[in-house]
């Protein structure tokens, strides 16, 4: 059964450092793996796709890696910012789009 | 597009009562599914469904019921609710399987 793990499980930043949470799972026949974010009391919010045949995906200061040979997941957050604290949950595609996802990193960015 | 919208927000019932959680998206997604979220155990998946007429069963499918007769709406119904179906429900869609997934607001519920 696929395991998704994220570590650390909680991360305290100061505004403007890059963040870096990870993720590992440990079945690498993925088909695609999705980044989200979620606000305290809210729904998911989704950050970035990345496709099994990609090794990366940006979207403004989100960067996404992807190693399925070692089974990891990278998210990097540049100049992280007040509004970027949250928790940040991975899941990756299983057969016919069943996610399975980890615990998550919860991430507080302080001014 | 109001994109996957979810009904109730909160809701309370008693053990034994039924109920049905109300998920729509005006897409035009062919996969929906649902997942519950409690602490310690994160996002599990409920049901799912690759289209119109077609469901199947997630991880956790006990005391759940599902149906698929439009592409737009994919209802979860509680049978009679235990104390442990106490959760966030989470509807979500995408266009494919492998496709981008979004999520609706979730539905709280208590079941004392």
């Amino acid at each position: 059964k696929q395991e998704v793990t994220q570590i650390p499980a909680a991360l305290s930043v100061p505004e403007g450092e890059n963040l870096v949470l990870n993720c590992s799972f440990t079945d690498s026949a993925i088909y695609n793996l999705q980044w989200f974010r979620q606000d305290p009391g809210k729904g998911l919010t989704s950050l970035l796709l990345i496709q099994s045949s990609q090794r990366e995906q940006t979207s403004g200061r989100l960067n996404a890696s992807l190693d399925k040979s070692s089974g990891r997941s990278t998210l990097y957050i540049a100049a992280s910012q007040p509004g970027d604290s949250a928790t940040y949950l991975c899941a990756v595609f299983d057969s016919w789009g069943k996610l399975q996802f980890g615990a998550g990193t919860q991430v507080v960015v302080t001014p | 597009n109001a994109g996957v919208t979810q009904t109730p927000k909160f809701q309370v019932l008693k053990t034994g009562q039924s109920m049905t959680l109300q998920c729509a998206q005006d897409m035009n997604h062919e996969y929906m599914s649902w997942y519950r979220q409690d602490p310690g155990m994160g996002l599990r998946l409920i049901h799912y469904s690759v289209g119109a007429g077609i469901t199947d069963q997630g991880e956790v499918p006990n005391g759940y019921n599902v149906s698929r007769s439009t592409t737009e709406d994919f209802p979860l119904r509680l049978l009679s609710a235990a104390p442990s179906q106490t959760s966030v429900y989470f509807c979500a869609s995408s266009y494919k399987w492998d496709s981008e997934v979004y999520f609706g607001p979730g539905t709280r519920l208590t079941v004392t």
